[in-house]
């Protein structure tokens, strides 16, 4: 079976500052990782997604995120937060072939604030 | 490439009614998901359709929920007697055929249900 947590509910970081929003995970199978980001009254739009290829994973908006198997750990970061980045994250797991499938495990999601 | 859309956008409805919900995938993607997402959450899985075979239901999914894809294309996902409880966010999700670009969900914006 597959779990997600998301280590903070609430993110508040000033503009220009780093962005860390924090994801482990659990799978019996490897695991295909996700990140997807949502804006009020709107649906998720992927930002990256780790497929078991380099560990390092470059998304959308200057976004990145590191898969650590030692740590079960698929961190989000983003150098430098802008206003726009206001929004909630949330991290995502899958195992396809491992009995699913391909459905998304979800965390319950990160809500990032950006001050000016 | 259009993106997946869903209909309507909110529905507002009292306790006891029947309301249905529609999706419209993206073409040529053969897999369709729907997730429940309720305030606070991340999505919860629902259900899967694999062309018009609906093969995996979540436990999420009582005797009141049914849904469809009768030509493969396009999906509906029905409450009967609705309850306060099912108030939250549908969405729905479409993937291309398992492979390299299988791994993607693509969300539509949701259907807000609320129940009065």
């Amino acid at each position: 079976a597959q779990s997600v947590t998301q280590l903070g509910s609430h993110v508040s970081v000033s503009e220009g500052a780093l962005v860390l929003l924090r994801c482990n995970y659990s799978s019996s199978v490897p695991p295909y990782l996700f990140w997807y980001v949502q804006y009020p009254n709107q649906g998720l739009q992927l930002l990256l997604k780790y497929t078991s290829a380099a560990t390092l994973v470059k998304g959308i908006n200057g976004f990145e995120a590191e898969f650590k198997k030692s740590e079960t750990s698929f961190h989000l970061t983003k150098p430098s937060a802008h206003m726009s980045d206001a929004a909630e994250y949330f991290c995502a797991v899958s195992a396809p072939g491992g009995g699913s499938q391909g459905n998304l495990i979800f965390g319950k999601g990160t809500k990032l604030s950006v001050k000016p | 490439d259009t993106g997946v859309s869903q209909n309507p956008r909110h529905k507002i409805t009292k306790r006891g009614q029947n309301v249905t919900f529609r999706c419209d995938p993206i073409s040529e993607h053969n897999r369709l998901y729907w997730y429940r997402q309720t305030l606070g959450q991340g999505p919860e899985f629902l259900t899967y359709f694999q062309n018009e075979a609906q093969l995996e239901k979540s436990r999420l999914l009582s005797d009141r929920f049914s849904a469809e894809r009768p030509k493969g294309s396009f999906s509906t996902l029905e409450i009967q007697r609705t309850e306060q409880g099912d108030s939250a966010m549908y969405l729905c999700a479409s993937s291309p055929p398992f492979g390299p670009r299988g791994v993607e969900q693509f969300f539509g914006p949701g259907t807000r249900l609320t129940v009065l």
